[in-house]
């Protein structure tokens, strides 16, 4: 069965610099999705960035980036130009690329971005 | 474009009594999903359909029912609601074709059983 694990369950950083969320999942399958999701205050999920497993290039959305190991089987955020409107939890997700395509979450980790 | 509607927003019900929990999405996705959300918890899977007529158990489904009669519709049916049940609840839907990969998620429900 695959696993989803972060281990930061809050964390703060200044606006405007730089902070890196931590996921480590495990899995036997080749290939797979991975995804970092955002809810603000909310409750809204909002997708910020996606990887899939067979591209070794780290996707970038914006201010958002990934640390892709696959053989690690670690998926870190990075969060760069801190905003305000950043504050929320943070999931880290799995899902399979074929099968019942299930989506498999961490336990989230709450970021606040200080003034 | 609605995506995925969930109903109602807030709920707060008594031990014992039961209600339906409402899914729509309008973006003609085959799989479906319903969540739950406890502090600290993450978000757990209680069933999910890979289309119309197809059901299966999650992580959590003992106290649920779901059906799926319709692509679009997925309701979540509580039966002898407990206070282990309060809890936010997202329904979700993705379509998996191309690069469409990721899980469209509803507003939630915030459901207190007193």
């Amino acid at each position: 069965a695959q696993t989803v694990t972060q281990s930061q369950p809050e964390m703060s950083v200044q606006e405007a610099e730089t902070v890196t969320l931590s996921c480590t999942y495990d899995t036997s399958e080749s290939n797979y999705y991975l995804f970092w999701y955002k809810q603000p205050p909310s409750r809204q999920m909002i997708l910020v960035i996606r990887q899939e497993a067979y591209k070794q290039q780290n996707a970038t959305e914006n201010r958002f980036s990934v640390n892709f190991q696959k053989a690690a089987k670690s998926f870190s955020l990075k969060i760069s130009d801190s905003q305000l409107g950043d504050t929320a939890m943070y999931f880290c997700a799995f899902s399979t690329t074929s099968g019942t395509y299930k989506y498999i979450f961490g336990t989230g980790t709450r970021l606040k971005v200080l003034a | 474009n609605a995506g995925v509607t969930q109903t109602p927003k807030f709920r707060i019900l008594k031990i014992g009594q039961s209600m339906t929990l409402q899914c729509t999405q309008d973006m003609n996705h085959n799989y479906m999903y319903w969540y739950r959300q406890d502090p600290g918890m993450g978000l757990k899977l209680i069933y999910y359909s890979v289309g119309a007529g197809i059901t299966d158990k999650g992580e959590v489904p003992n106290g649920y029912n779901v059906s799926r009669s319709t692509t679009e519709d997925f309701p979540l049916r509580l039966e002898l609601a407990a206070p282990s049940q309060t809890s936010v609840y997202f329904c979700a839907s993705s379509s998996r074709t191309g690069r469409n990969t990721e899980a469209f998620f509803g507003q939630g429900t915030r459901l207190t059983v007193v």
